[in-house]
């Protein structure tokens, strides 16, 4: 079974420009959430969606936004890139609605803000 | 609100000896506890998870976790430490009473086995 994919793996960007990052998870999964992983702050949980609706969102701007299809991909959008966005994002996703499943992460985004 | 800590940013250990990386944990409710392992440039592999019943889980690669209620801890372990456990190692933890699935991750322990 393949695992959770991630599109690109680099990015670099300049401040002010928008970037989108795609994640396709492992199938039957249909939970997907994202994460923010930078070397001062650590991980950091961005949000998590299933069956297409946002069910939990971390502390983190508006610029910050993301969707899930049908089909359970997942899509993050940054808007207004600051270089403060330079980090590492991660994918993960699990079977499901239930609580005690793991989730399976990605090889992640590395995004370069410039 | 749920935390993680990590007291340990580096722990170095030698071939073979026994290996303990520490975590200590805070949720309002029962916890469901979690370790992951991150290699150089790759995501975050699942070793193990505690979620009920047995205080000692075993995982993936010879890994096993002591789960301690009254200490709040969840000690990530292997008897014999190979120079291939060379990693960042991540705890984390959801409160079960939570309504919806957000892990809390801990800041990392860069583990160096010394051949």
């Amino acid at each position: 079974k393949a695992g959770v994919t991630q599109t690109p793996r680099y990015l670099i960007k300049t401040r002010g420009q928008q970037v989108t990052l795609s994640c396709s998870p492992i199938s039957g999964h249909r939970s997907v959430s994202w994460y923010q992983q930078t070397p001062g702050q650590g991980l950091q949980f961005l949000f998590e969606y299933f069956s297409e609706t946002q069910r939990n969102k971390g502390n983190f701007p508006g610029r910050f936004s993301g969707r899930q299809f049908s089909n359970s991909r997942s899509e993050m959008n940054v808007s207004t890139l600051e270089l403060g966005d330079s980090a590492l994002y991660l994918c993960a996703s699990r079977l499901g609605a239930g609580g005690v499943d793991e989730q399976f992460f990605g090889p992640g985004t590395r995004l370069t803000v410039l | 609100a749920q935390s993680v800590a990590q007291p340990e940013d580096q722990v170095n250990v030698a071939e073979g000896n026994p290996l303990t990386v520490k975590c200590t944990y805070s949720v309002s409710g029962n916890p469901y506890l979690f370790w992951y392992v991150q290699y150089p440039n790759r995501g975050l592999q699942f070793l193990l998870k505690y979620i009920t019943g047995d205080n000692l889980v075993k995982g993936s690669y010879g890994f096993e976790a002591e789960f301690n209620k009254s200490q709040t801890s969840f000690h990530l372990k292997k008897p014999s430490a190979l120079v291939s456990d060379s990693a960042l190692y991540f705890c984390a933890v959801r409160d079960n009473g939570a309504g919806s699935y957000q892990l809390t991750f801990g800041k990392g322990t860069k583990l160096s086995v010394i051949p």
